[in-house]
């Protein structure tokens, strides 16, 4: 089966403090992952994908097959972070997009 | 910038009535999509389309379904609405070259309350 998991609802750390959203998946082809975010009052859009190894915000994430897994990590914590954070797998031959069920991310100072 | 417009932003409707939800999108992409936002549950997707008059069943179609007659217009209707329907609906859309992108764009989202 085909599915994405997040396991924290949510994840409070302070400011400046490193950070690490946890996503795992199932999936039995070749995986195509994301991570999107939801600004307070904004729209849902695309953060990072992996396949093009890019640094977004401060924010990685690196695909690691072994452990079916794609954690968004960033090393120092800003309060503008603050977000709900979704990671998300490609599924249906390439032409939809399956979401975990989130993460509010809530950068204290 | 690509726009995706949702008609309602809040609607509050009555168990048994029949619900339009409209997405417009001015970027000529192929694919339209319906998901539903619940907390806890995160993105859940109802309905898509690949093309005009196409659609297909998402995760929890259920309860609804949807009409592409024009390429730029995706519509999501709930015959006979009920309480658990009660949620934010997002609409999105993307190009047909989704698998080197995977970039949906989304709509600001509609809230349905159904009493």
């Amino acid at each position: 089966a085909q599915r994405v998991t997040q396991p924290e609802k949510l994840l409070s750390v302070f400011k400046g403090a490193p950070v690490e959203l946890k996503c795992n998946y199932s999936y039995s082809g070749s995986p195509e992952l994301f991570w999107y975010v939801q600004y307070s009052r904004q729209r849902l859009q695309l953060l990072l994908r992996h396949i093009s190894r890019e640094s977004i915000k401060g924010f990685t994430a690196d695909l690691n097959k072994g452990e079916t897994s794609f954690h968004l990590k960033k090393p120092f914590a800003q309060e503008e972070d603050s977000a709900m954070y979704y990671c998300a797998l490609l599924t249906g031959g390439g032409n939809k997009l399956t979401f975990g069920t989130g993460t509010q991310l809530k950068v204290e100072l | 910038d690509v726009k995706v417009t949702q008609s309602s932003r809040y609607l509050v409707k009555r168990t048994g009535e029949k619900v339009f939800l409209e997405c417009v999108q001015d970027m000529d992409h192929e694919n339209m999509f319906w998901y539903r936002q619940d907390p806890g549950l995160g993105l859940r997707l109802i309905y898509f389309s690949y093309d005009v008059k196409m659609k297909e069943k998402g995760d929890i179609p259920e309860g609804y379904s949807v009409s592409r007659e024009k390429k730029e217009r995706f519509s999501l209707i709930l015959e006979s609405a009920s309480t658990n329907q009660t949620s934010m609906y997002l609409c999105a859309s993307s190009d047909s070259g989704m698998l080197d992108t995977g970039e949906l764009f989304f709509g600001e989202g509609s809230r349905l309350t159904v009493l």
